[in-house]
């Protein structure tokens, strides 16, 4: 049964760089894309980008040059970096895996969700 | 950019009724479509691909239909568990991947 769960800090200063960390376990972080979605508190799912195990990346343009994210596969993780944050980017902050083949950007498995505030 | 239209925003049911969610895509998006299930305070849980694909171990009284601009997703007898916000999700434009604004099922 493939986990995944994200860390990293719950509170960030506005201008500062969100740093959020997903590690999976019970399955290779091999052959699928792995993407970061967030969720605004009491508010719609917006997808953020992915990467494949290769470093591969799509990113959405509404993150403009702000995002990167970047896969570690000797440890099975992948990690976000938002940059000059603001209070619109308090969310909850999900990874998940997308399926593979012809219906990849389908997500089948995520992670339980990490909450980052962004305030002074 | 695809535009999805989730309707109604909001439902209230009872254990038992017939539950159908509308999700309207704009252009068209053949049959690539997905539905979400989220519980307050949970990650949403995938329940149909391919618009009418019923993910594994998801319950057979959740079923999909549709194809290009109109979408739906019926719970043919709405289940205490059932209560929830339910999201579809277009991949036709991958990789950017779109949400609709979800619909709230609650119990009447």
């Amino acid at each position: 049964q493939v986990q995944l769960q994200e860390s990293g800090p719950g509170l960030v200063k506005p201008s500062e760089t969100l740093s959020l960390t997903c590690t999976v376990s019970g399955g290779s972080i091999g052959s699928n894309f792995w993407s970061w979605i967030r969720q605004p508190p009491g508010r719609g799912l917006e997808w953020i980008g992915n990467i494949f195990y290769n470093g591969y990346t799509n990113y959405n343009p509404s993150f403009k040059s702000r995002v990167a994210i970047s896969v570690d596969t000797y440890t099975d993780q992948l990690s976000l970096n938002l940059g000059s944050v603001t209070a619109a980017d308090t969310a909850v902050y999900y990874c998940a895996r997308e399926l593979t083949g012809y219906y990849e950007g389908v997500f089948d498995y995520w992670g339980q969700g990490i909450l980052v505030t962004v305030s002074s | 950019d695809i535009q999805l239209t989730q309707s109604p925003s909001f439902l209230s049911a009872s254990v038992g009724d017939r539950v159908t969610i509308t999700c309207r895509a704009s252009p068209g998006i053949a049959s690539y479509l997905a539905w979400y299930q989220q519980k307050p305070g949970k990650a949403p849980n995938l329940l149909i691909y391919a618009a009418s694909t019923l993910q594994s171990g998801v319950p057979s009284r959740f079923s999909g239909s549709g194809s290009a601009t109109e979408f739906t997703l019926t719970i043919s007898s709405l289940q205490p568990e059932d209560f929830a916000t339910y999201y579809c999700q277009q991949l036709n434009s991958y990789p950017l991947l779109t949400f609709g604004g979800g619909t709230k099922v609650e119990i009447q």
